[in-house]
């Protein structure tokens, strides 16, 4: 089935632009959502269709998406971004969700 | 504002089956567009999709437990219930329903419940 790698942590300093990366064969031809889930709450979707943001996501948060590699990205960042960050797809040809493992973004 | 609001036993003894149901307020089931959806994340775990439904009935499963799984909608459809079968202690984990986008495809999960713990122990 249809696999995506992500790093398993990520640390960043305050004010700093953090990447995380999402990796799947051709993923590119995909649509990619992310999601943000701190400790003990839900996941909050923070970009989806590879590159918008909700409404309430701030303008910080923004992704990418080409090739084997979808990117989400976080300009400025915050103490409060301190979660745990996971990409997701549909896989066509199953027809099932497919989450990447998730990455633990740390604020240094 | 739409809310998704989980209920369901806290506890569920190995072997036995889980139940949960997950009641919809500030908007309608019936909608097109989206599906309706039961996620999970195990202790130490990632996220795991478990299934969606649509008001019609229409279902998707992951397929690794879909021969354990139904999903279904309430004939009240403002309820969707989840129902996982021989449960182990693989299967403690907090339980998230969401709604799911759909279109051409089935996209992302843009409202999410709480969620509630579901503890697999004799």
């Amino acid at each position: 089935s249809y696999v995506l790698t992500q790093p398993p942590s990520v640390s960043v300093a305050p004010g700093k632009t953090a990447s995380i990366t999402c990796g799947g064969n051709q993923i590119g031809d995909k649509s990619v959502h992310w999601y943000q889930q701190k400790s003990g709450q839900a996941p909050v979707l923070v970009i989806h269709y590879d590159s918008d943001r909700p409404s309430a996501i701030p303008e910080r948060f923004s992704g990418s998406n080409s090739g084997n590699t979808a990117t989400l990205t976080i300009t400025r960042v915050e103490a409060g971004d301190e979660a745990d960050y996971y990409c997701q797809v549909w896989d066509d040809s199953r027809d099932q969700v497919i989450f990447g493992g998730g990455t633990k973004l740390t604020v240094l | 504002q739409l809310q998704l609001q989980e209920s369901g036993p806290g506890l569920v003894k190995p072997s036995e089956a889980l139940s949960l149901s997950c009641t919809v307020s500030g908007g309608s089931i019936s909608r097109s567009s989206y599906y309706w959806a039961w996620v999970r994340h195990a202790p130490g775990e990632g996220l795991e999709w478990i299934g969606s439904v649509y008001y019609s009935g229409k279902t998707y499963y992951n397929p690794s437990l879909k021969s354990r799984v139904t999903i279904s909608v309430a004939t009240s459809k403002t309820q969707f219930s989840l129902r996982l079968t021989s449960v182990t202690a693989a299967d403690t984990a907090m339980y998230y329903c969401a709604r799911h986008m759909s279109s051409v495809s089935l996209y992302y999960f843009d409202y999410w419940g709480h969620g509630t713990l579901v503890t697999v122990s004799s």
